[in-house]
């Protein structure tokens, strides 16, 4: 059966702390593996695509990793603005639509 | 650049009403996706639509959910019946080609609240 799980579901962090987000993924033939950010009260916001293990996608002070069986979302010196839920999605090989996780609740502290 | 507009933001409605979601999608899109949120959960998809076609609705409940995206004017979806289960908030998303090949982007949602 699919199944994206993220961990943690929520992770508290002092400003310019860096730390990882976790999204692992069992699915039958992955297309894509998307990267999404929202934010209370509005709709996810797209950050990153990535499609074959070994692939990295930076932007500003984010970074998204893929492997077979996972794909990390690392956070380098946050800033409060950062603060958001970050969602993980994959699409499987033939598939019309997004599986998203339920994402990780990241609080970024003054 | 407008973005995907869905209206109403808060739609509340008693048990047995019907509810109409809408949706346009970014200019230049006519790849339209809805999908569910519940509260702790994550977003479930619904159905997939493009101009005048249902490409896909594996994710739509069989009873009381429909779905359309008219040649002119926006994409509904309609809940006939309305439950309390049905309380939640409902996305839609667009793309300039199928999802595989273009990134979905979201509108705000509509938030149901059934009494």
């Amino acid at each position: 059966e699919d199944q994206v799980t993220q961990s943690p579901e929520a992770l508290r962090l002092q400003e310019g702390e860096s730390s990882s987000l976790n999204c692992s993924y069992t699915v039958s033939g992955l297309r894509g593996l998307f990267w999404y950010r929202q934010d209370p009260g509005k709709g996810p916001e797209f950050l990153f695509t990535l499609y074959s293990a070994g692939e990295e996608k930076e932007k500003e002070r984010l970074k998204a990793t893929l492997t077979k069986k996972e794909s990390f979302l690392h956070i380098t010196a946050p800033k409060p603005e950062d603060s958001a839920t970050y969602l993980c999605a994959v699409q499987k090989t033939g598939a019309n639509n997004l599986f998203f996780g339920t994402g990780t609740r990241l609080t970024v502290i003054p | 650049n407008a973005g995907v507009m869905q209206n109403p933001r808060h739609l509340v409605r008693r048990r047995g009403q019907e509810a109409r979601l809408r949706c346009s999608p970014m200019k230049g899109h006519s790849h339209v996706y809805w999908y569910r949120q519940l509260p702790e959960e994550g977003l479930k998809f619904m159905v997939y639509l493009q101009k005048e076609n249902i490409i896909d609705e594996s994710g739509m409940p069989k009873e009381r959910f429909s779905a359309e995206f008219p040649k002119e004017g926006p994409s509904i979806l309609r809940i006939q019946q309305v439950v309390r289960g049905d309380s939640a908030a409902y996305f839609c998303a667009s793309s300039l080609a199928p999802v595989r090949d273009s990134p979905l982007h979201f509108g705000n949602g509509t938030r149901l609240t059934v009494t």
